[in-house]
């Protein structure tokens, strides 16, 4: 099984800031990476596919980077709806798998 | 726009089978362009795969709940199912039913239900 590994778990920052969560994997998965948005009491959103894709409908201050094991969401320009969880997804090899999470929290 | 239902108890003992079923709205599931299946957070936990299947009812399990789980479609009512056995308090988790492009993420969640294992 592929485990994903984020960093940090937690970030506490303030509006307009940039923000960079990653995303490692424990063996090379291409760029079979994505990235969701959770917040409260909500499913998770896709915001980005196969590492660096944009979705529609997403803010262009979301974007994504990396392949192979090292992965990055960046964040340019935080706005404060953007306060929530997000995780990474691998869908390279089964089972896929889920990043544990980082919580971004507006100061 | 595409909407997914999933309904089921909220409370359900250890040992017994959890059933529950997902209704798709707002467009068909008879695409081979798409996966459908079943995921779950358990409290504080992180995103866990249960499996997916196509409309036309192959399916892929995670390995580490693959001797309890079934899932099953039924394309013309346009709902797929999650049946889980011998069930446990770590099995506890809001249960979350999706759809995926084949090319892996997923795209289209429903509000999920949270199921209890407790007596």
């Amino acid at each position: 099984e592929i485990v994903l590994t984020q960093s940090p778990d937690f970030q506490s920052v303030t509006p307009k800031e940039k923000v960079t969560i990653t995303c490692r994997a424990s063996q090379s998965i291409g760029t079979s990476l994505h990235w969701y948005q959770q917040k409260p009491n909500q499913p998770p959103k896709l915001l980005i596919k196969f590492a660096s894709q944009s979705i529609s409908g997403v803010p262009s201050r979301f974007s994504g980077s990396g392949s192979g094991t090292d992965f990055t969401l960046t964040i340019n320009g935080l706005e404060v709806e953007d306060a929530a969880a997000y995780y990474c997804h691998q869908s390279s090899r089964l089972p896929q798998t889920f990043g544990q999470g980082t919580k971004v929290e507006i100061k | 726009q595409l909407q997914l239902q999933a309904s089921g108890p909220g409370l359900v003992k250890p040992s017994e089978t959890l059933s529950l079923t997902c209704t798709v709205s707002g467009g068909s599931m008879s695409s081979v362009d798409f996966y459908w299946g079943w995921i779950r957070q358990p409290p504080g936990r992180r995103l866990e795969w249960i499996g997916n299947l196509l409309y036309t009812g192959v399916t892929h399990y995670n390995p580490s709940l693959a001797s309890r789980v079934t899932m099953s479609v039924d394309a013309s009512a346009n709902q797929f199912s999650l049946r889980l056995s011998s069930l446990t308090a770590a099995d506890t988790a809001v249960y979350y039913c999706a759809r995926r492009a084949l090319g892996g993420e997923w795209n289209s969640w429903g509000q999920g239900t949270l199921v209890i294992v407790s007596s």
